[in-house]
């Protein structure tokens, strides 16, 4: 099973400012990795898949890169509904596994 | 527009019997995968497993594989999860998700609301 780690575990960020939250996998995954994004008492939302392909109706400031083991997701210019818990997923190999989440706070 | 919509909370005993539901709507439900995803209480998400409703085929993650059931019925759009004898650890919110791109089992594009499963004695 390929494990997904996120770090930081929460980051603490001011509205208006840049996050970048990492996604590492425990192989390589190639593209296969998709980022959801989940407020309290919400279902997960998907922002992403193929790394950085926004799904649809996701604004511009969401944005993917990486490639093999290495992922990120970089918000620009947040804003307050942006404050939620962020998780990626990998799907090169069954069974599709998550990482922890990194919940991005206001700071 | 597509839709996922879920049953409603469950409140159950340990030992007792359950199946939840997901109804899609807004597409050819036999054409995509249905998966299934647990979050326990203030934790991540997991997948435990999917069907395709077009002829049933059915994955298991390791960690669920023999603790629960998932089937569909192809007929009135729904997918459905099941427990033959809960147990307290199984509390948690459960969703159901469409997976894309059609035909394969990838990504979560569209999202049912959740079901509340609460087991206690």
């Amino acid at each position: 099973e390929i494990v997904m780690t996120q770090s930081p575990a929460t980051l603490s960020v001011s509205p208006g400012e840049w996050a970048t939250l990492s996604c590492r996998a425990s192989q390589s995954i190639t593209h296969n990795l998709a980022w959801y994004q989940q407020k309290p008492g919400q279902a997960p939302r998907l922002l992403i898949y193929g790394t950085s392909t926004r799904a649809t109706g996701i604004p511009a400031r969401f944005s993917g890169s990486g490639s093999g083991t290495e992922f990120t997701l970089t918000i620009s210019s947040l804003q307050s509904e942006d404050f939620a818990i962020y998780y990626c997923q990998q799907y090169n190999n069954w069974p599709r596994t998550f990482g922890q989440g990194t919940k991005l706070e206001i700071k | 527009e597509v839709q996922l919509v879920q049953s409603g909370a469950e409140v159950k005993k340990p030992g007792e019997s359950l199946k939840i539901s997901c109804k899609g709507s807004g597409y050819i439900f036999t054409s995509y995968w249905i998966g299934w995803v647990r979050q326990m209480p203030g934790k991540g998400l997991e997948w435990m497993g999917i069907i395709y409703p077009g002829d049933s085929d059915t994955r298991y993650s390791p960690s669920f594989q023999g603790q629960v059931t998932i089937s569909a019925d192809k007929s009135i759009s729904t997918a459905y999860l099941q427990w033959s004898s809960l147990k307290a650890s199984d509390t948690a919110m459960y969703y159901c998700a469409r997976l894309s791109p059609q035909g394969s089992y990838n990504y979560g594009d569209q999202w049912g609301q959740g079901t509340l499963v609460t087991v206690s004695s």
